[in-house]
């Protein structure tokens, strides 16, 4: 099993351009989750899919972000207009209910 | 929502000594997780333990889901081990969220 999924890998861009990060989750999976991690606020939830249906979207942090699961292979989350203040690791992560959570390797975003 | 507390917040250790780590959680879960983030930021799952005891290897964990805590055993620790160990929990009626303590990094010097 290739594990979950992510890309870009690292990602550059100015304030104000749009961002997409990629995610393919574990085959089998029905749930996936996106996560943000800084230095200030830590690793946060920012919104989960149970059979490619938003469940929770609470830390989602404003209408600039927003996210899709359009199948059980596929998710993307986009960033539009990017800020400095988005510059984070990104991670997603996948699981089957009743077991581990398993993360995907990040996705290291650079807004100047 | 819940909240998750762990301690100690930093911990260096020589090679070879053990260790416990501690997940506090203030309410009932269904849910807890041990992770292990790497220099390199990789997260790996190290165990899924909403109650009871599990062992692998160098690491097993204790969960004692009535009084909401969790505990993260190190033997014959290694320089292969530092990194910030995070406990994350899903409460009742959460759904499959789970919310991540603020993690405790641990350096393994020689």
């Amino acid at each position: 099993d290739a594990g979950v999924i992510q890309s870009p890998r690292h990602e550059v861009t100015e304030m104000g351009q749009e961002v997409t990060l990629r995610c393919k989750p574990i085959s089998g999976h029905n749930s996936l989750f996106w996560y943000r991690q800084t230095m200030m606020r830590g690793l946060e939830l920012l919104i989960y899919f149970n059979n490619n249906v938003p469940i929770d979207d609470s830390g989602m942090p404003e209408d600039r972000f927003s996210a899709k699961m359009p199948n059980a292979s596929f998710s993307t989350l986009k960033i539009q207009p990017s800020e400095p203040r988005d510059s984070a690791v990104y991670f997603c992560a996948s699981f089957s209910g009743g077991s581990r959570q398993y993360f995907g390797p990040g996705t290291r975003l650079t807004v100047t | 929502g819940i909240q998750v507390e762990q301690s100690p917040p930093d911990l260096i250790l020589q090679e070879g000594a053990n260790s416990t780590l501690r997940c506090n959680f203030s309410d009932s879960v269904n849910n807890l997780q041990w992770f292990h983030q790497n220099p390199w930021g990789q997260l790996i799952n190290l165990f899924y333990i909403p109650s009871g005891t599990k062992q692998n290897g160098r690491l097993s964990a204790t969960t004692v889901a009535t009084e909401r805590y969790s505990l993260l055993y190190i033997s014959s620790s290694q320089t292969t081990d530092s990194g910030v160990y995070f406990c994350a929990v899903g409460g009742r009626g959460g759904g499959n969220k789970l919310t991540f303590g603020t993690g405790t990094q641990l350096k393994v010097e020689l």
